[in-house]
């Protein structure tokens, strides 16, 4: 069965500091990852896709099949990426399974 | 605010009675999904539809019941059957496309005293 392991519940670190927010997967197939954020009083929404390869708010987050991880990076961290950060894999029948979530603090 | 709409925001029932919880969306997605969030323990899949007339069960699918009479919604009814009701619900749909994200709803706060 598929799973999702983001193994640090809770994140501080100071603005300006970099921030890695941990994800492992195990998965058979071919992994459609994705991170999702919940900012405070919003609805969870996508940040971003791997198959996209992209940078959304600073934010970038490569797949590594050898390790099987998708961690999200950021080099600078705002106090605006607050939040509640979750990893998950979709699979090819289009469930998706979320890992238990991230929240990063970052403070002034 | 288009997208999926659920309702009510915050829902509170007696132990023992049924509770129907209501998702609706205007995006045109074939899937949708309903998922339960607990402190600390992430997203728990209980139920997803990816056609109309045609759901499956998640991990967590007991106590729980839902339909697909319409592509529009996705009610999901909490049974008295369901042991520890009292949770965050949210839903979601998706294009069935590959890497298509999912897109949630606000949730429902459910209470059963």
């Amino acid at each position: 069965a598929q799973r999702v392991t983001q193994p640090e519940k809770l994140l501080s670190v100071f603005k300006g500091a970099p921030v890695e927010l941990k994800c492992n997967y195990s998965y058979s197939g071919s992994p459609e990852l994705f991170w999702y954020v919940q900012y405070s009083r919003q609805r969870l929404q996508l940040l971003l896709r791997h198959i996209s390869r992209e940078s959304i708010k600073g934010f970038t987050a490569d797949l590594n099949k050898g390790e099987t991880s998708f961690h999200l990076k950021k080099p600078f961290a705002q106090e605006e990426d607050s939040a509640m950060y979750y990893c998950a894999l979709r699979e090819g029948a289009g469930k998706s399974t979320f890992g238990d979530g991230t929240t990063l603090t970052v403070k002034p | 605010d288009g997208g999926i709409t659920q309702s009510p925001k915050y829902l509170f029932r007696k132990e023992g009675q049924n509770v129907t919880l209501s998702c609706e969306q205007n995006l045109n997605h074939d899937a949708m999904y309903w998922y339960r969030q607990d402190p600390g323990q992430g997203l728990r899949l209980i139920y997803y539809s990816q056609i109309v007339n045609d759901f499956q069960k998640g991990d967590i699918a007991e106590g729980y019941s839902v339909s697909r009479e319409k592509k529009e919604s996705f009610p999901l009814t909490v049974t008295s059957a369901q042991k520890n009701p009292t949770a965050f619900y949210l839903c979601a749909s998706t294009r069935t496309g590959v890497n298509s994200p999912l897109h949630f709803g606000n949730g429902t706060r459910l209470t059963v005293t």
